[in-house]
């Protein structure tokens, strides 16, 4: 299958810092990325759909100003967590979908885990 | 909206038995069903997904699942359960551009006793 890779695999940062995560699709060119966020023992929750060229799409309830989405090219999108407060301490998990395919799923990058401290 | 429950946050069972895990969604179409496996700190790897067709969908690692529309379920099943099964199992639904826009339930954590 396609391969989303994530970087950082964890990151820990000082609240009021910002921290960047990046998304990338290695073996094809993904046009919509999706970002989603999983809290402690919750599952995961979707916070955004990534579109390539174009304005995020954001789920109700996130900020869009505190979670900054950049789909500059079609295999980066990036997500920067602004003025990172300890309540923003989750998993953070990206997926894309190979385009131009019917009835396939959403790849999962490996995840990024955010401490805020 | 569509929404995904899994009733079950937490099951044990013993090397060698079978398992199902239990997936009631809501939603307005056909939907897009999917079941994702999820280790201590890692991401998700697919198990099995039904978008159409038959309705008793193969799975990897020897997971199969049955989609029943009647009673909007989606259980996934394993005749026999391995130590290394033991993980949070994520039901999901799709919406969207082939169903990639996912809604997860919150999940059932197995612990596999020996």
């Amino acid at each position: 299958g396609a391969v989303v890779s994530q970087h950082p695999s964890w990151v820990i940062c000082k609240s009021g810092t910002s921290v960047k995560i990046e998304c990338r699709s290695l073996d094809f060119q993904a046009t919509t990325m999706f970002w989603y966020r999983q809290f402690p023992k919750q599952s995961l929750m979707l916070m955004a759909t990534s579109n390539e060229g174009s304005k995020a799409t954001y789920e109700q309830g996130v900020e869009k100003d505190k979670f900054l989405i950049n789909h500059a090219s079609l295999t980066l999108s990036t997500l920067t967590v602004t003025s990172a407060h300890p309540e923003d301490s989750s998993f953070y998990i990206c997926s894309a979908r190979v385009p131009g395919t019917v009835n396939t799923e959403a790849f999962f990058g490996q995840g990024t885990r955010l401490t805020v401290v | 909206a569509q929404s995904v429950t899994q009733p079950d946050i937490h099951i044990t069972v013993s090397e060698g038995a079978s398992l199902e895990l239990r997936c009631n969604y809501s939603y307005g179409a056909t939907p897009y069903l999917f079941w994702y496996v999820q280790s201590p700190g890692q991401g998700l790897q697919l198990l099995l997904k039904y978008f159409s067709g038959d309705t008793l969908v193969q799975g990897i690692k020897g997971f199969e699942a049955e989609f029943k529309r009647s009673q909007s379920s989606f259980n996934l099943r394993k005749p026999s359960v391995h130590w290394s099964d033991a993980a949070e199992y994520f039901c999901a639904v799709g919406v969207g551009n082939a169903g990639n826009m996912l809604t997860f339930g919150g999940g059932t954590r197995l612990m596999v006793k020996p």
